[in-house]
C-alpha cells in the first residue's frame, strides 16, 4: 500500500546551519506530495507542495523537488533560523481518493 | 477568519467519562478528518467523512464514535474514556479528492485522561 517514509529525529542544527529531511514515498500511479510543519503547540500547516514528477515546491526559503525516479521528496533549506524549530511532516495524495499518508514526522531543533 | 477549529483547546478528564470535542471548517470543503497524535508526535487517521458520509474508519476502538451533522461539522464522542486515550486530536478537511489537493488542519485538542 502507499506509505511514506522519513528521516527519524530529532535534529539539532545550529543557526544559519543547512537543513535536509530525507523523505521517500511508496504509492501507485502518481501522487501529490506535501510537506507539512507543525510549530509548538499549533496543528499542522502546509509548507510546501509538489503535484508531479520534476515540480519543486517551495516556501519561507524552504525547497523539496518531486523525483519519481527515486520515489523521494527532500526538504532543504539553505540557512535555519531558531524560528525554523517545528516537527515537520512528509505526506502523499493520491488524487484520486481521500486519503492522506503522512511520515512519522521529524523534530527539528534550531540553537543559536 | 479560523478556517477549522476545535473545541474545546484542552479537556482533562477522569477515567470513564464520556466526552466531546467539536469542530467546524468554513472553507466549504467536502471532506473532514479526525487524527490522533501520539506524545511522539506519531499522526494516526482515525476517521474521514466525505458529506456527512464515512469513508475512511480505521482500526479504532468503538469507544470512538465520530458524527457528521452537516459537511462543515465534524464531531467526535469518545466514551469510557481510558489512559490511553490521552493525545492530541486534530481535525482537518480538504476539498473533494479528484486532484491535487491539501487538508487543513485545526489547531488541536490535548485530551488528557487521569
Amino acid at each position: 500500500g502507499d506509505s511514506v517514509t522519513q528521516m527519524e529525529g530529532p535534529v539539532t542544527l545550529s543557526e544559519e546551519a543547512f537543513l535536509t529531511i530525507n523523505c521517500t514515498y511508496t504509492a501507485t500511479g502518481y501522487p501529490s506530495l506535501f510537506w507539512y510543519v507543525q510549530y509548538p503547540g499549533e496543528g499542522l500547516q502546509l509548507l510546501l507542495k509538489a503535484t508531479k514528477a520534476d515540480d519543486k515546491g517551495s516556501n519561507k526559503g524552504f525547497e523539496a523537488t518531486y523525483r519519481k525516479e527515486t520515489t523521494s521528496f527532500h526538504l532543504e533549506k539553505g540557512s535555519v533560523q531558531v524560528s525554523d524549530s517545528a516537527v515537520y511532516f512528509c505526506a502523499l495524495n493520491r488524487n484520486t481518493g481521500n486519503q492522506f499518508y503522512f511520515g512519522t514526522g521529524t523534530s527539528l531543533t534550531v540553537i543559536p | 477568519d479560523t478556517a477549522v477549529s476545535q473545541t474545546p483547546k484542552y479537556l482533562v478528564t477522569q477515567m470513564g467519562n464520556d466526552k466531546s470535542i467539536k469542530c467546524e471548517q468554513n472553507l466549504g470543503h467536502d471532506t473532514m478528518y479526525w487524527y490522533k497524535q501520539d506524545s511522539k508526535k506519531f499522526l494516526k487517521i482515525m476517521f474521514s467523512y466525505n458529506n456527512k458520509e464515512l469513508i475512511i474508519n480505521e482500526t479504532v476502538p468503538n469507544r470512538f464514535s465520530p458524527k457528521s451533522p452537516d459537511k462543515a461539522h465534524l464531531n467526535l464522542h469518545i466514551n469510557s474514556l481510558e489512559l490511553g486515550d490521552s493525545a492530541v486530536y486534530f481535525c482537518a478537511s480538504s476539498p473533494q479528492a479528484g486532484g491535487p489537493v491539501e487538508q487543513f488542519f485545526g489547531p488541536g485538542t490535548r485530551l488528557t485522561v487521569l
